[in-house]
């Protein structure tokens, strides 16, 4: 069957330190993944795309990974700070769909001061 | 200026009453959205209309039926409200329909609750 994983748990995650969150994903053939942040009560925002033919990109303290190897994009922030705090939602372009975003249900991210 | 703007922000309502929920961009976009996102936090979309023009239309109850009066505006109307209607509805716009090109910019969600 065809599914996109996240973290269903919480990550709390200390100030400074590097957050990682993961995106995996079975039976899907993406031609790219995004990522977005999402804050209570508050749709969306787009903050980072990687291609399948990509294995990196970085948007200041921000960076995507994507191995299609293993079926997974990692999400990273750097020098995480408590406004870091929100859920991180990673949406795959499904090449056999047309496109068609398929979402994963998020990650809550908590960054402790 | 806000991008995408989505009226009510909250809608509380009994079963069987019909209600509507507007939605408005004011990006030039040529796609326009709908997505459910449930108590799981999953995102589900309902329909897009790229132009005024549906394009997907997922399965979704023929209670749900959206109107493009224009390429800016994506109204969504609901009859018969069931218990299961309950959730956060978003529209969401993008510029050139779905591609690697055009990320979604969403509005900030309208809480349906039914009664």
């Amino acid at each position: 069957s065809q599914k996109i994983e996240q973290n269903s748990e919480a990550l709390n995650i200390q100030e400074g330190k590097t957050a990682t969150l993961t995106c995996n994903y079975t039976n899907y053939s993406p031609a790219y993944l995004q990522w977005y942040r999402q804050d209570p009560g508050r749709g969306p925002v787009f903050l980072l795309l990687i291609r399948e033919n990509e294995k990196e990109k970085r948007k200041e303290r921000l960076k995507v990974t994507f191995d299609t190897t293993l079926k997974q994009s990692l999400f990273h922030i750097t020098a995480s700070q408590p406004a870091d705090s929100a859920t991180y939602l990673c949406a795959l372009g499904d090449l056999d769909s047309n496109y068609q975003l398929i979402w994963g249900a998020g990650t809550k991210l908590i960054i402790k001061p | 200026d806000t991008a995408v703007s989505q009226t009510p922000k909250y809608l509380v309502t009994q079963m069987g009453n019909d209600k509507s929920i507007k939605c408005e961009q004011n990006l030039g976009h040529d796609t326009m959205y709908w997505y459910k996102q449930d108590s799981k936090k999953f995102l589900k979309i309902m329909f897009s209309y790229n132009n005024k023009e549906l394009i997907i239309n997922e399965t979704v109850p023929n209670r749900f039926s959206p109107k493009s009066p224009d390429k800016a505006h994506l109204n969504l109307h609901i009859n018969s409200l069931e218990l299961g209607d309950s959730a956060v509805y978003f529209c969401a716009s993008s510029q050139e329909g779905s591609g690697p090109n055009s990320p979604l910019h969403f509005g900030n969600g309208t809480r349906l609750t039914v009664t």
